[in-house]
This record gives structure tokens, sequence and C-alpha cells, in this order.
């Protein structure tokens, strides 16, 4: 199996923060990594796609007009990076990676994003 | 607006088997874009993918639980489900079913998902 860690586990942020999360995978997955967000209680909404890709579209029950643009997502083979460019209130949530690459599809352990 | 939703239970006894099922609507099970799948998270843990099916009934099963699962699809209801036989409180999880993506397998819709609780 593919291991996805991520890092940092948790981190505290302010309103308007640049963050940036970092997804390793223990073997090159080329691009083959998508990112969640979750909320408590909720269920994961896709936020990039193919490592790169912002995800379009609103899924069922969710409100909102898609994925704002402040979400950027880069990286090839093992190493890979999620970016907030200004962390909004709605953004204090936990982030998930997941590999696509090759079957079982495995999930990092997630970073947690809290308010400082 | 696609809409996934998952039944079934709440409680399972051990070493019984956990039976769930979920309704797709606003959209077609047959679309041949896309498998569903499902994916459970323990209380407090991370997202762990159990398997994955296609309308024509191929499915993919992760390892580690591959000998006690099956997922089936009834595409006359816009319907596919999860069995998990023998379970074990270690399978006490919310378990979501989803849309995944054919080519690229991420899923892009989610059901609000239901959580499931083993306990005698």
């Amino acid at each position: 199996d593919i291991q996805m860690t991520q890092s940092p586990s948790s981190l505290s942020a302010s309103i308007g923060d640049r963050v940036t999360f970092t997804c390793r995978a223990s073997q090159s997955i080329s691009s083959y990594l998508n990112w969640y967000q979750q909320k408590p209680g909720k269920a994961p909404k896709l936020l990039i796609y193919a490592a790169s890709s912002l995800q379009s579209g609103v899924p069922s029950g969710f409100s909102g007009s898609g994925v704002p643009s402040r979400f950027s997502g880069s990286g090839a083979g093992t190493d890979f990076t999620l970016t907030i460019s200004s962390l909004q209130p709605e953004d204090f949530a936990t982030y998930y990676c997941q590999q696509t690459y090759s079957n079982p599809v495995t999930f990092g352990q997630g970073t947690k994003v809290e308010i400082k | 607006q696609l809409q996934l939703q998952e039944s079934g239970p709440g409680l399972v006894k051990p070493s019984e088997t956990l039976s769930l099922t979920c309704t797709v609507s606003g959209g077609s099970i047959s679309s041949s874009g896309y498998y569903w799948g499902w994916i459970r998270q323990p209380p407090g843990k991370g997202l762990e993918w159990i398997g994955n099916i296609y309308y024509s009934g191929s499915t993919y099963y992760n390892p580690s639980l591959k000998s006690r699962v099956t997922i089936s699809v009834d595409t006359s209801k816009n319907q596919f489900s999860l069995r998990l036989s023998s379970v074990t409180a270690a399978d006490t999880a919310v378990y979501f079913c989803a849309r995944v993506q054919l080519e690229l397998g991420y899923f892009d819709d989610w059901g609000q998902g239901t959580l499931v609780t083993v306990s005698s």
C-alpha cells in the first residue's frame, strides 16, 4: 500500500494568513493526488484533484459557489502542497490528501487548521 | 443536482453483517464516467477507502477488508449497497457513499454519512 504522510498534523493560524500543508507519498504517484476539506459532522469536500486542478461546481449538501481561488495545489511524484493564500473563517477544518495512483486508495492522516 | 443518501441500521451486533444502501438521485448510476464508492471514518480518526463498483457490477475492494466486503449495484433502483460481514467494534464508523471519477479516481460527490455502531 502507498502510505500518505501529512505535515503538520495541526496548525494554528490567523485570518488572512497564508498557510501551506504538505503531503508526502511513500512512492511516486505521478499527479494522482487529491485534497479534501472536512468540517466536523460533515462529509469531506473535494478541493483539488490531479495535484493542482481546482474543483468546479458545488457538491450536494454544500452551499456557495464552488472552491474559492485562494486554494491551490502543487507537486508531483512524492511531494505535494496545498496552499490557502489568505485564510478565511470558513477555512478552519481538517484537510486530507488522497492518492488514487494505485489500489488501495489511501488517505493521509489529516491536517487540522485551528484559529490562533 | 446529484444527491447521495446512505441508509441502514445504526446499530449492529458483533459477528453480524453490516448492510447499507446508497440511493443516488439527480443523476444516473449507470453513467459511464463514474464508479460508486464506500469510505468509512471511525470516530475521531481518518478516512479509509472500502471499495468501488461500476454500474456493470465490476468491483474493486480494499485488500484489508476484501474477505468481508461485498458491494453490489441495482441500476433499476439507482442504488448501490455495502455488506460487511463478521463485524467487530473496530468497524464502528461513519460510513460514506460517494461518486468516484472514473479516470482519476477522486471522490467528487459524497453522501452525508451514517454512523454505524457495533455493539451488543
